[in-house]
């Protein structure tokens, strides 16, 4: 089982500052995915990364993959309180036949105060 | 297109009682598959379906059994309830190469 650590557990900052997450194997990832969950519902995907230093926007988030595919970060610029919620990164298994298993890091709890 | 459906959104049992956690995607996904998410855990895997009629242990399957009913439905029974399974389940599909999964609103159960 592929573990991932992400960091930091919370983040409470004040609307229009920027912050970066982070997730963190020991193993290299064959994808790798972020969700955003807003308080009392689903997670809902953001992005799928799977080239070794891609780099992909999603308006004010940036999504950054490892060159050695072995970590990504989100950073949000200019944060909004409608970006709060908890940030999961998300891997399948590596090898094999997974029929589409994820893996789930312990997220990052994000608050943005007006 | 509803997506992914879970009932019932909340329930509160005592401790033995049974339940069965109804899922259901219109999006013709043949994976399924069962979370339980507590604090600080994010979320882990209690049971999978790779297609109807297969079924599979994730990372936490003691203490609960699944049904894959047809391509839809993928239900999740508690037969003895726990205090230690209260949490919030969700249900999640996937059908594409990129295995993306989308979510159920969620369960959330206090067993006492």
């Amino acid at each position: 089982t592929q573990l991932l650590e992400q960091s930091p557990q919370f983040l409470s900052i004040q609307e229009g500052e920027n912050l970066t997450v982070y997730c963190n194997s020991s193993s290299v990832f064959s994808s790798l995915q972020w969700y955003r969950q807003e308080p009392g519902e689903g997670p809902v995907l953001l992005v799928t990364v799977v080239t070794g230093g891609e780099v992909k926007k999603l308006k004010r988030l940036t999504f950054q993959f490892g060159d050695a595919r072995k970590d990504s970060s989100l950073h949000i610029t200019a944060a909004q309180p409608g970006d709060t919620g908890l940030y999961l990164c998300a891997t399948a298994n590596a090898g094999g036949t997974s029929y589409g298993k994820l893996t789930f890091g312990q997220g990052t709890i994000l608050t943005v105060h007006p | 297109n509803a997506g992914v459906t879970q009932t019932p959104k909340f329930q509160v049992l005592k401790t033995g009682q049974s339940m069965t956690l109804q899922c259901a995607q219109d999006m013709n996904h043949n994976s399924m598959y069962w979370y339980r998410q507590d604090p600080g855990m994010g979320l882990r895997l209690i049971y999978y379906s790779a297609s109807e009629g297969t079924t599979d242990k994730g990372e936490v399957p003691n203490g609960y059994n699944v049904s894959r009913l047809n391509k839809r439905e993928f239900s999740l029974r508690l037969e003895s309830a726990a205090p230690s399974q209260t949490s919030v389940y969700f249900c999640a599909s996937s059908g594409g190469l990129a295995n993306e999964q989308f979510f159920g609103p969620g369960t959330r159960l206090t067993v006492l």
